[in-house]
């Protein structure tokens, strides 16, 4: 079955530190699609990227850059220099035809507190 | 272009009631999925429906139920509400339900059960 691990619960920087959030995923699919999600206070999930499973190259959009590595099953997301409006629970996310459909596993969460 | 929208976005209830939310995906998008997260249990996939159809289905007990209409819009349906039920309920939608699709989310239904 597919799962999602992330083993940080909470996290919590001084403004400007650069941030590494885990994500370690199972999955029997050769083929996958792997996501990030953020999660402000208001509750709204809001998409931050999408990567498929033969695509290793590492990503970055200006303070995030995303570390996919098939070898490990991670998919970790860092934020340099963070600020404060990137306090937010940030979730990884897993999908494949293991579940068919579009249907995402989520996993637990990691609550990034960004303090001034 | 609009985002997913969800109605209401607040709602209180009481235990044995039953609960319909709505949800209206992105424009053009036909593949709509619900999402029940509560603090002990994370976010779980409760159905997706593409083209009026249930595609998928989560391990939810049958008073969860939901259904599609031609112009995409999903309701969600729970019946005899449980303490448990408490919960933010999202909908996402994309543009074919398949797994390589981003999945866009709307606000939510915060619902409480009392």
């Amino acid at each position: 079955a597919q799962k999602v691990t992330q083993a940080q619960t909470e996290i919590s920087v001084v403004e400007k530190e650069d941030v590494t959030l885990d994500c370690v995923y199972e999955t029997r699919d050769t083929t996958y699609y792997l996501f990030w999600y953020k999660q402000p206070p208001s509750g709204e999930l809001v998409f931050l990227i999408r990567r498929n499973s033969f695509d290793e190259q590492n990503e970055i959009s200006g303070r995030y850059s995303w570390n996919f590595q098939k070898s490990t099953s991670s998919f970790n997301f860092t934020i340099t220099a963070s600020q404060v409006v990137d306090s937010a629970v940030y979730f990884c996310a897993l999908s494949g035809k293991e579940t068919s459909g579009s249907r995402l596993t989520f996993g637990e969460g990691t609550q990034l507190t960004v303090n001034p | 272009k609009a985002g997913v929208t969800q109605t209401p976005r607040y709602l209180i209830k009481t235990r044995g009631q039953q609960v319909t939310l709505s949800c209206s995906p992105i424009s053009g998008h036909r593949s709509v999925s619900w999402y029940q997260q509560t603090p002990g249990q994370g976010l779980q996939f409760l159905f997706e429906y593409f083209s009026e159809t249930q595609r998928n289905k989560g391990n939810f007990p049958g008073r969860f139920s939901g259904r599609q209409f031609s112009n995409s819009r999903s309701e969600m349906n729970v019946s005899t509400l449980e303490l448990g039920d408490s919960a933010l309920y999202l909908c996402a939608s994309s543009l074919g339900g398949v797994s390589q699709e981003t999945q866009y989310f709307g606000p939510g239904t915060r619902l409480l059960v009392l």
